[in-house]
């Protein structure tokens, strides 16, 4: 069975230092991995996917399919990445999404 | 906002008394999903419909019900078998059930059961 594993449930970090949001899954196929993010009184919104190979808001991640991990990252952490984080995976059929528990960023000045 | 609606944003039940949730979408979209969110647990798929009249079981779908007769609409029903009903329950949407296909989702809705 497929699995996503956010193994921080919080990261507290200085406004201008790095964060790194670990994820790991398993599956036994070639998934598509996905982070969302929701921001405090919003609506969780897809932040970035693996297969646009996209920046947003300066954040990347890569997925590493040795050691099956899709880790989000951003160097230098900004007041308004504050949020809760979540990775999540949809294999190779159709959209049926596993999402790991989610990390709470909090980024203080 | 706008595009997927929920309704009501919390609501209060009685123990053993079934109740719907309302998710309404206007972006002509095929799939529709129900998921269940708790603290540290993340997001839970209940039930997910890929077109009208068509529609799956999740990986928590025990005393959960929905339907799909229209195209913009797939509400949930949470009858009295569910044994933890309170929780968060958040409804998407997207354009069709691919996998590259990006989750739009609504406001939630909160529901307690006293």
């Amino acid at each position: 069975a497929q699995r996503v594993t956010q193994p921080e449930k919080l990261l507290s970090v200085f406004k201008g230092a790095p964060v790194e949001l670990k994820c790991n899954y398993s599956y036994s196929g070639s998934p598509e991995l996905f982070w969302y993010v929701q921001y405090s009184r919003q609506r969780l919104q897809l932040l970035l996917r693996h297969i646009s190979r996209e920046s947003i808001k300066g954040f990347t991640a890569d997925l590493n399919k040795g050691e099956t991990s899709f880790h989000l990252k951003k160097p230098f952490a900004q007041e308004e990445d504050s949020a809760m984080y979540y990775c999540a995976l949809t294999p190779d059929s159709w959209g049926k999404f596993q999402f790991g528990a989610g990390t709470q960023v909090v980024v203080t000045p | 906002d706008g595009g997927i609606t929920q309704s009501p944003k919390y609501l209060f039940r009685k123990e053993g008394q079934n109740v719907t949730l309302s998710c309404e979408q206007n972006l002509n979209h095929d799939a529709m999903y129900w998921y269940r969110q708790d603290p540290g647990q993340g997001l839970r798929l209940i039930y997910y419909s890929q077109i009208v009249n068509d529609f799956q079981k999740g990986d928590i779908a025990e005393g959960y019900s929905v339907s799909r007769e229209k195209k913009e609409s797939f509400p949930l029903t949470v009858t009295s078998a569910q044994k933890n009903p309170t929780a968060f329950y958040l409804c998407a949407s997207s354009i069709e059930g691919r996998v590259y296909n990006e989750q739009f989702f609504g406001p939630g809705t909160r529901l307690t059961v006293l």
